[in-house]
């Protein structure tokens, strides 16, 4: 299956600063991919659709200012946190949807655990 | 994207078989059903994933009643790697939207 590549592992930053994750689709082209944002003890929460070559789509109540995505080629995604605060801290994780040559699901990335401190 | 109903959790031993429920009363006719699981401080795993048919592959079984208004996740015979989260996704075929994820069922596998 595809495999989905995010760096790095985790991160400690201090407030106020900006984070960079990336996430590549190593052996799948992908024109979309997904930012899922989890909290502990609670669910994935889908923050953004990132489409490659255009805009991202952002969920209500996510901030597009302040969670900027670039997806600049169709491996490669990135989600910058811009100007972090600890209430930011949080498990990243990003998704790309495998369909083709058929329909086999979503393939996620192992997440960027975010600390600010 | 219609609504899921999972126990919050289910306990079994190692070496035996785990089944899973999910309720889904609401789905309509183009809905697949998708199965993933979470470990601790990973990514989602997708598990199985089927529209009507039950569905068997290397991880696990999937049965889907005859109404589609709910399904069980089968895992034939639980290790202690199989503890982690299960989720129980209903999405259409094709599209690009994102996964709605509920609280899902925390399997705990006891030695």
């Amino acid at each position: 299956g595809a495999v989905v590549s995010q760096h790095p592992s985790w991160v400690i930053c201090k407030s106020g600063t900006s984070v960079k994750i990336e996430c590549r689709s190593l052996d799948f082209q992908a024109t979309t991919m997904f930012w899922y944002r989890q909290f502990p003890k609670q669910s994935l929460m889908l923050m953004a659709t990132s489409n490659e070559g255009s805009k991202a789509t952002y969920e209500q109540g996510v901030e597009k200012d302040k969670f900027l995505i670039n997806h600049a080629s169709l491996t490669l995604s990135t989600l910058t946190v811009t100007s972090a605060h600890p209430e930011d801290s949080s498990f990243y994780i990003c998704s790309v949807r495998i369909n083709k040559p058929a329909d086999y699901g979503y393939t996620f990335g192992s997440g960027t655990r975010l600390t600010v401190v | 994207d219609a609504k899921t109903t999972q126990p919050n959790s289910m306990e079994s031993n190692e070496e035996e078989p785990v089944h899973l429920p999910c309720n889904h009363s609401t789905i309509s006719g183009t809905d697949y059903i998708h199965w993933y699981r979470q470990l601790p401080s990973q990514g989602p795993e997708y598990v199985i994933h089927g529209l009507t048919s039950n569905v068997n592959n290397r991880m696990a079984s999937l049965a889907i009643a005859e109404d589609r208004k709910s399904s069980t996740l089968i895992l034939h015979r639980a290790t202690l790697r199989d503890a982690a989260v299960y989720y129980c996704i209903l999405r259409g075929r094709g599209g690009a939207d994102g996964l709605t994820f509920g609280k899902g069922t925390h399997l705990i596998i006891q030695p």
